[in-house]
């Protein structure tokens, strides 16, 4: 069975500043992996994912991701954050076969400061 | 991208009364959804997958004649709490995969029983 780890339950940041979200995955096969954000009382939305190819991933807002396969991690970065970013962010995971369901991680909640 | 409607996005009840909840993809089809329960604060636990024509597969814990799922068509999933109680108040999530990899969520119900 896959499971996800996200070891910050929140971060706090100042605007403009950088941050990392971490998450780390367990599985025995292969998987694909994703970055989900919500905003309160809203379904979830896709931010970025790997599925194969290059390791490194970049969404449309400044968030990239980086699979490590050797590390097992999926962190997630932002060189600059606004305070639209304050969310909570969830890292998944699922096989990459088939109709299978998204495991998450127990969420991070990303607070950017003024 | 592919669209997944929720309806309704909140939703109260008296105690000991069902409610209905509505899944459906709006552009593509989908022989399976999953349907996800989020307690406050908290991450997203799979409650069962419905497939399309067949009887959903319930996660372990989660009582099967309390939280019915039918998925009548390639386009509908629906979960009724049945005789609801306050311990059922949570914010219910569906999903559907598209393409390889990709799943897409509904905006959520939040159920609250009073």
């Amino acid at each position: 069975a896959q499971s996800v780890t996200q070891l910050d339950s929140q971060v706090p940041v100042f605007e403009e500043a950088p941050v990392e979200l971490r998450c780390n995955y367990s599985s025995s096969v292969s998987v694909y992996l994703f970055w989900y954000v919500q905003y309160p009382n809203q379904g979830l939305q896709l931010l970025l994912k790997y599925l194969s190819g290059s390791t490194l991933v970049k969404s449309i807002n400044g968030f990239e991701a980086e699979f490590n396969k050797s590390q097992t991690s999926f962190h997630l970065r932002k060189p600059s954050v606004h305070i639209s970013d304050t969310a909570e962010y969830f890292c998944a995971v699922t096989l990459n076969s088939g109709n299978t369901p998204l495991v998450f991680g127990k969420g991070t909640r990303l607070s950017v400061i003024a | 991208g592919a669209v997944v409607s929720q309806h309704p996005s909140w939703v109260i009840c008296k105690s000991g009364t069902s409610v209905k909840i509505e899944c459906r993809s709006l552009d593509f089809q989908a022989t399976t959804m999953f349907w996800y329960r989020q307690f406050p604060k908290q991450s997203l636990m799979l409650m069962a997958t419905s497939n399309e024509g067949s009887k959903a597969t319930y996660e372990q814990g989660v009582e099967k004649d309390k939280f019915l799922i039918n998925h009548a068509s390639l386009t509908l999933s629906t979960l009724t709490v049945t005789s609801a109680h306050p311990e059922d108040s949570s914010f219910y999530i569906c999903s559907a995969m598209g393409q390889v990899g990709e799943a897409f969520f509904g905006q959520g119900t939040r159920l609250t029983v009073v």
